[in-house]
Parts: structure tokens; sequence; C-alpha cells
């Protein structure tokens, strides 16, 4: 059974770039979760998404990121124009329902960006 | 606002030493709550989890976890501590909105002394 599984692990990307995080849930998994991890500090949620469906996303900065999880394929956490401060752990988290229960989220190692 | 304080930034132990890492939440139910761990560099390992019952919990790698619910707590504990050990913990707490949300802590990190 694999896990969640992210990548790239490292990405660098010159400011104005754009980076694209992928991220593929346990299988069976319908529920992504995205979070955001800065130096020194603990994860911030970002986004909460379903198949085809955004059901949370109070924790996205306003402009710039945007974040998918078509029928088909990973979850995608996109950042357009990126700036040094979108330096940071992206971790992403999946889980068979909507609730925390059982085993909570299950998460996958993270991509780490940095913005040169 | 529902969060998690863990009042230690960062602790250090000698081997073989016990170990206690605080948590604190706020949040006007019984919440769920969790405790991870992160080395460096990986993504995170659930240690043990509280959802309801007995208020002490047991966990992988010889940890556990005692929810109080007067003191809004749910300390880590661990008998004795192995160099493996060192590592950043976080503390999270499930809340229900429509869906269960988790909220982190900001992260303990565990250093441990040979």
């Amino acid at each position: 059974n694999a896990g969640v599984m992210q990548n790239p692990r490292h990405l660098v990307r010159r400011r104005g770039q754009e980076a694209r995080l992928r991220c593929s849930p346990v299988k069976g998994h319908s529920h992504v979760y995205w979070y955001r991890q800065l130096p020194e500090e603990g994860l911030k949620f970002m986004v909460y998404l379903q198949k085809e469906n955004i059901i949370d996303e109070s924790g996205m900065p306003k402009e710039r990121f945007s974040a998918e999880f078509p029928k088909e394929g990973p979850s995608i956490l996109r950042i357009q124009q990126v700036v040094r401060g979108d330096s940071a752990a992206y971790f992403c988290a999946s889980s068979p329902k909507n609730t925390a229960g059982n085993d909570g989220y299950t998460f996958g190692s993270g991509t780490r960006l940095t913005v040169v | 606002a529902q969060s998690v304080t863990q009042p230690d930034i960062h602790i250090t132990v000698s081997e073989g030493a016990s170990l206690e890492l605080r948590c604190n939440y706020s949040y006007g139910a019984t919440p769920y709550l969790f405790w991870y761990v992160q080395s460096p560099g990986q993504g995170l390992q659930l240690l043990l989890k509280y959802f309801s019952g007995d208020t002490l919990v047991q966990g992988i790698k010889g940890f556990e976890a005692e929810f109080k619910r007067s003191q809004s707590s749910f300390n880590l504990r661990k008998p004795s501590v192995h160099w493996s050990d060192a590592a950043e913990y976080f503390c999270a707490v499930g809340v229900k909105t429509s869906y269960d949300k988790v909220i982190f802590g900001p992260g303990t990190s565990l250093s441990v002394i040979p």
C-alpha cells in the first residue's frame, strides 16, 4: 500500500516563475488537504479538496495560489509568480472520509520549495 | 477561535531520561486530539490519537498521552527516551466544522543527549 506521494521532493524556482506541486493520495482516499510549513513554524492549513471540488480554501492566500483535485490524477497546488516568501515545505495529506477519525490524516513527505 | 499551543519550543533531554511534551488546546467541545512526529526532512507520522473513552492513550514507539478536560491539555510522555526520538513533535486538534479540520500547534523540537 503506497502512502501519500508528493513530488517533487525539492523544487527550486526563480522569482516570478510558477511552481506546481503534486500530491497522489492513498489509494481509495478521496479527500486531500494541503498544509504549508514555514521555517520555525508549525503546519498551517491551506485548502481541503474532494474529487473535483474545493471544500475549504480559507487558508489559501487570495492571490497567486490555486489548488485542484481532478477526477483523474493527482491533486495539484499551483503557485504563480513565486516570491521569496513562498519558500516553505508544502505537505499534502489524505483521508478516506471527511473525518479525522480512525487514523487521522496520512501525510506525504512534503515538497520543499525554494525561491531564489 | 480554535487553537493549539505548545509552550516549549525546544527541549533537550538525556538518553534514558523521561520526557513530557506539553500541549494545550482551545475548543468549545471535546475535540479529536493527535500527536505527530516529524523527523528531519520527512513527513509527519501519527504517534497516537484520542477520540473518546479512556483518557490515557497508548501510541507507537513507547509514547503515551493523557487527555485532561479540566486543563484542556493533551501532554505526551515517554518513560525513557532513545536517541532516535530526536525530532519535531506536533500536537494537533480536530475540530468539527462541515468536516473534521485538523489544526496544528507550532511544534516542540526535541534533542537527545547521548
